[in-house]
């Protein structure tokens, strides 16, 4: 069954700080995998987009990896803002194009 | 540009009544797509389009309607409201970009409550 798992759940840091946020998947056969950024009430806008050849990708503090083989993605947040509070999604899209499954996503909240 | 653009924002229908969600992207994106999101769980494809006059069922199309008569307009319809189908709806656009990657915009919601 093609899945997208993403941990934690969600996740509370200070402001400056650090984090990594985790997505496993097992679609197959695989095409792109994304990071969206959510804001509440917000539509999700994307950060990152890696194909099966990429293993890291850069957005400003945002960083994506990606390890096709144990089909694991991470995505890294340096010095973090409070403006970087919101939910961040893994999409992973099918080969054939457009065919794309959500991860559940993970809620970040920045504290001062 | 206005980019994707969603009506209502916010909308509270009684069980059995019928509605349409508005729907505009003023990007000249072939496809488009309404997704619906729910607690806990990730944006669900409910139907999609690939151009004007073409259109496709997606994961969860039962009691949805859609049609696409012009490139700009995706309208979703829902046919006799369940509260099965309260939840937040999103449509976004995209385009083919570089390697045949589909860039996707997404408007910023409609939240619909069914009592």
């Amino acid at each position: 069954k093609n899945q997208v798992e993403q941990s934690p759940q969600s996740l509370i840091i200070l402001e400056g700080k650090n984090c990594t946020l985790q997505c496993n998947y097992t679609v197959s056969p695989f095409s792109n995998l994304r990071w969206y950024k959510q804001d509440t009430g917000r539509g999700p806008v994307s950060l990152t987009i890696m194909t099966f050849s990429e293993n890291t990708k850069s957005n400003g503090r945002y960083t994506a990896t990606l390890d096709a083989d144990t089909k694991q993605s991470s995505l890294h947040i340096t010095a973090s803002q409070l403006s970087d509070s919101a939910s961040y999604i893994c999409v992973v899209t099918r080969n054939g194009g457009f065919k794309t499954i959500f991860g559940a996503g993970t809620r970040l909240f920045v504290k001062a | 540009n206005a980019g994707v653009t969603q009506t209502p924002k916010f909308q509270v229908l009684k069980t059995g009544q019928s509605m349409t969600l508005q729907c505009a992207q003023d990007m000249n994106h072939e496809y488009m797509s309404w997704y619906r999101q729910d607690p806990g769980m990730g944006l669900r494809l409910i139907h999609y389009s690939v151009g004007a006059g073409i259109t496709d069922q997606g994961e969860v199309p039962n009691g949805y309607n859609v049609s696409r008569s012009t490139t700009e307009d995706f309208p979703l319809r829902l046919l006799s409201a369940a509260p099965s189908q309260t939840s937040v709806y999103f449509c976004a656009s995209s385009y083919s970009g570089v390697a045949g990657l589909y860039e996707q915009y997404f408007g910023p919601g409609t939240r619909l409550t069914v009592t």
